[in-house]
């Protein structure tokens, strides 16, 4: 167990419809990951957050946007799903934002339908 | 342009061998971290191992150990005494100071009773 949770673990739901990914970070890790994981795409890295403001944008789409709150814990929203983005979504904590290696939540696999 | 890069999609070996999984990175920063991930086929990624591109001697963290080769850029992770546990898919990642994570291909492990 990495200390990272994430909720919900599965989430099935139709094109267009948009959803909400929430993970913890490990007790005084102050940054949070994001990450997507495809067959096509291997794993591809999102956003970056740290202490409450974004650091990084990586390979993010528009539809797409996360929010990293006082308490640590972080939202990825996804809105105007498509098929495309059936993944499994990582988020991963550290308590470094430069360096140092990232801990892995369990993820959360999302179908759109 | 693709900085890691594991060039094996699929590596088989026998109970109580070790193995290599190669890694080779593109980086014009002096400063960066090189990382093992395991995902096993429950989908959550462990980290394994890191070593530190100033780091004068190679990681180890139990049977795993790290095979730095800094003037060839490549960061092999070895394996051994496989055990059937260690049947995964095995990420090579790098972090640059400042910037985020990288991820390669990924190699799937299959460790022969």
């Amino acid at each position: 167990d990495s200390g990272v949770t994430q909720t919900p673990k599965h989430l099935i739901t139709a094109t267009g419809q948009r959803v909400t990914l929430r993970c913890s970070p490990r007790s005084g890790d102050l940054s949070v990951y994001w990450y997507q994981q495809s067959l096509d795409q291997g794993l591809q890295f999102l956003i970056h957050y740290y202490n409450g403001e974004e650091r990084a944008k990586g390979n993010i789409l528009e539809r797409f946007s996360a929010q990293q709150f006082p308490d640590l814990h972080s939202e990825l929203n996804l809105s105007s799903l498509e098929l495309g983005d059936s993944a499994l979504y990582f988020c991963a904590s550290s308590v470094r934002a430069a360096s140092g290696e990232q801990f892995f939540g369990p993820g959360t696999r999302l179908t759109v339908l | 342009a693709q900085k890691i890069t594991q060039t094996q999609p699929g590596m088989f070996v026998q109970e109580k061998e070790a193995v290599t999984l190669d890694c080779t990175y593109d980086t014009s920063d002096p400063s960066y971290g090189l990382f093992w991930y395991k995902q096993p086929s429950s989908g959550e990624m462990i980290f394994l191992i890191y070593q530190g591109s100033y780091d004068q001697q190679n990681a180890t963290e139990g049977r795993y150990s790290l095979n730095f080769q800094k003037a060839r850029k490549s960061a092999n992770l070895v394996i051994s005494a496989s055990q059937l546990g260690d049947s995964a898919m095995y990420f090579c990642a790098m972090r640059e100071d400042n910037n985020d994570m990288r991820f390669g291909a990924g190699t799937r492990l299959t460790v022969k009773p």
